[in-house]
């Protein structure tokens, strides 16, 4: 079963634009965090927040966790071309033997 | 360099076949995922170990067979019982439980 939900499924905005993604998910969790994904390749880390933490911050990337509303967004600013990518949020759960749970990803396009 | 290196990049299979996926770490991490990935989906856990000699089954493990007989290895086998393997696989390890992961580049899986 998939933990996170993702919202949008895409987006597609221009060069300079911010963009906003969403991640709500089921149970509860130790962190989250955020991932990319550039086409047929492997994903890399970008951001960990923990359970209890509101917000992160890490050059042009946002994060913040809501855990009483179970989601969390990514904010990246100032969005360049090489930012396109998908991002997917997982959840981290260690009292099930140290889970990570993907969601379905947000497919991003910043044209130029 | 360090890192972590999925092999090989792509595999053919035919019907009835068992194929393994080769992942490699040299991270000294402890814990290691496997995940599928189908086209325009997010990526569901197979199988994932904490530890050398143990292993849990994720959401999808029907079909699939791992071990963990060294920190540094973590192979998977799509057996015959998979009835739709042709995928993306991709691994991962992480230090620690379900904290940041590091993932290969990804083998392509197709059923010829």
């Amino acid at each position: 079963s998939q933990q996170g939900e993702e919202d949008p499924q895409a987006l597609s905005i221009q060069e300079g634009e911010n963009a906003t993604m969403n991640c709500s998910y089921k149970t509860s969790i130790n962190n989250l965090q955020w991932y990319r994904q550039n086409s047929g390749r492997g994903l890399v880390h970008l951001i960990l927040i923990r359970s209890n933490e509101r917000e992160k911050h890490s050059g042009r990337l946002r994060v913040t966790l809501d855990t009483s509303k179970k989601s969390s967004s990514l904010l990246i600013t100032a969005s360049r071309a090489a930012d396109t990518a998908s991002y997917f949020c997982a959840t981290g759960i260690y009292n099930q033997g140290g889970k990570l749970i993907f969601g379905q990803g947000t497919e991003l396009s910043v044209k130029p | 360099d360090g890192g972590i290196t999925q092999s090989p990049k792509y595999l053919f299979r035919k019907e009835g076949q068992n194929v393994t996926l080769s992942c490699e770490q040299n991270l000294n991490h402890d814990a290691m995922y496997w995940y599928r990935q189908d086209p325009g989906q997010g990526l569901r856990l197979i199988y994932y170990s904490q530890i050398v000699n143990d292993f849990q089954k994720g959401d999808i493990a029907e079909g699939y067979s791992v071990s963990r007989e060294k920190k540094e290895s973590f192979p998977l086998t799509v057996t015959s019982a998979q009835k739709n393997p042709t995928a993306f696989y991709l691994c991962a390890s992480s230090m620690g439980s379900a904290t940041e992961a590091f993932f290969g580049q990804g083998t392509r899986l197709t059923v010829v």
